[in-house]
């Protein structure tokens, strides 16, 4: 079983910043397949990035991903204040999802 | 455009089993470009992945609830369900269904979640 660990686990920052957030897994994953998502609290997820950096309908193109092998990023390139929430990554679909980083206001 | 709707009870007595259903909307469950899953998240913590379903019928589970889910899907009434035995209060979560698509393995779609309390 592939295990995702994201980092760091909670991220400060204020609007307007950068922020870049990392999944490793324990093995090679395929780029095609790896995934990330938001939460907002209260709210179900959404899904940001596929294939590792291919942005889904209507996600800003604010958000980036990149990566291959077993390290992923998820790039906010200016965090606005609806950015604020958790985000997930998760490989193949059918499998657990990585721990998750809280991004928050500094 | 597809939409996901759990629906089943909100109280489960531990050692029973929890059962509940996601109702799709504006697509077929059959279609091949699909695949349905759940997924839960006890309070104040992440998400965990329950198991998935495609259209051949293949399940895949969580090795750590593998022993007591099943997922099933009722073409007849364009739903899927989720079976999960022996209850306890760790089950206590929001339930959510989803629907990936096939080509990125993905979850696009998902239910807005259903809380489900195990307690007697």
């Amino acid at each position: 079983e592939i295990v995702l660990t994201q980092s760091p686990g909670t991220l400060s920052l204020s609007p307007g910043e950068r922020a870049t957030l990392s999944c490793r897994a324990s093995q090679s994953v395929s780029s095609s397949y790896l995934a990330w998502y938001q939460q907002k609290p209260g709210q179900a997820p959404r899904l940001l990035i596929y294939g590792a950096s291919s942005r889904a309908t209507g996600i800003p193109d604010r958000f980036s991903g990149s990566g291959s092998g077993t390290d992923f990023t998820l790039t906010i390139s200016r965090l606005e204040p609806e950015d604020f929430a958790v985000y997930y990554c998760q490989q193949y679909g059918s499998s657990p999802f990585g721990g998750g980083t809280k991004v928050e206001i500094k | 455009q597809l939409q996901l709707q759990e629906s089943g009870p909100g109280l489960v007595k531990p050692s029973e089993t929890l059962s509940l259903t996601c109702t799709v909307s504006g697509g077929s469950i059959s279609s091949s470009s699909y695949y349905w899953g759940w997924i839960r998240q006890p309070p104040g913590k992440g998400l965990e992945w329950i198991g998935s379903i495609y259209y051949s019928g293949s399940t895949y589970y969580n090795p750590s609830l593998k022993s007591r889910v099943t997922i099933s899907v009722d073409t007849s009434k364009n739903q899927f369900s989720l079976k999960l035995s022996s209850v306890t209060a760790a089950d206590t979560a929001v339930y959510y269904c989803a629907s990936g698509v096939l080509r990125f393995l993905a979850m696009d779609v998902w239910g807005q979640g259903t809380t489900v309390t195990v307690s007697s």
